[in-house]
């Protein structure tokens, strides 16, 4: 089945700087790779997803880059703000299968 | 339009007990999916149910069990509670069986194991 690897798994950022997570998966059938972010007592929230027939998808301050050779994925996110303090998942899915996650990277930003 | 909703929000069982945990999809959802989180890990997938059926199953044992209803809702029922059972367990909800659309999650079930 797939795996997903996430790094780093703790991640302190200045306000105002950029902050990066990065995640590898193993099945190349992979197509599919949402990632989440998930504040303290709640479920997990969508905030970005990128399919493998695109490299690049961007939504205001957050960007996903997808590499299918290397079998990478990364998360952007730019001019970091206070509320971006949470706990980041990243997903992989092959066609028809069970989404599989990362193990999660928390993000602190400080002020 | 309506997110997806579980009960309880937390509950704390004996070893050996058993549990009903209950969710509500989204609305035009028709696909339920159930996770399991540990503390400090990314969800683990328990199985996904589709028209009422199970239609995807992970790597958990057969006291872990699920019901999906005529109008989409779904429960988790764990038998035979472990200490290991301590988790916080996500519903999802989807459109369609073939798990091309993203999963929305509700806030959860923290479940306690004494």
């Amino acid at each position: 089945g797939e795996n997903v690897e996430q790094h780093p798994s703790t991640l302190s950022v200045q306000e105002g700087d950029s902050a990066v997570i990065k995640c590898t998966y193993s099945d190349s059938a992979s197509n599919y790779f949402p990632w989440y972010k998930q504040e303290l007592g709640k479920g997990p929230q969508l905030i970005i997803d990128i399919r493998s027939n695109v490299g690049e998808k961007k939504d205001q301050r957050i960007a996903v880059t997808l590499n299918k050779t290397a079998k990478h994925f990364s998360l952007h996110i730019t001019e970091t703000q206070p509320e971006d303090s949470a706990v980041y998942f990243c997903a992989a899915r092959p066609p028809y299968e069970k989404l599989t996650f990362g193990t999660g990277t928390r993000l602190t930003i400080i002020p | 339009e309506t997110g997806v909703t579980q009960s309880p929000t937390h509950l704390i069982k004996t070893r050996g007990q058993q549990v009903t945990l209950r969710c509500s999809s989204q609305s035009g959802h028709n696909t339920v999916s159930w996770y399991q989180q540990a503390l400090g890990q990314g969800p683990q997938f328990i199985f996904q149910y589709y028209r009422e059926e199970e239609n995807g199953r992970g790597n958990f044992p057969p006291r872990f069990s699920g019901l999906q209803f005529p109008n989409y809702s779904s429960e988790l029922n764990v038998n035979a509670l472990e200490l290991d059972d301590s988790a916080l367990y996500l519903c999802a909800s989807s459109l369609g069986g073939q798990g091309n659309s993203p999963l929305h999650f509700g806030n959860g079930t923290r479940l306690t194991v004494t």
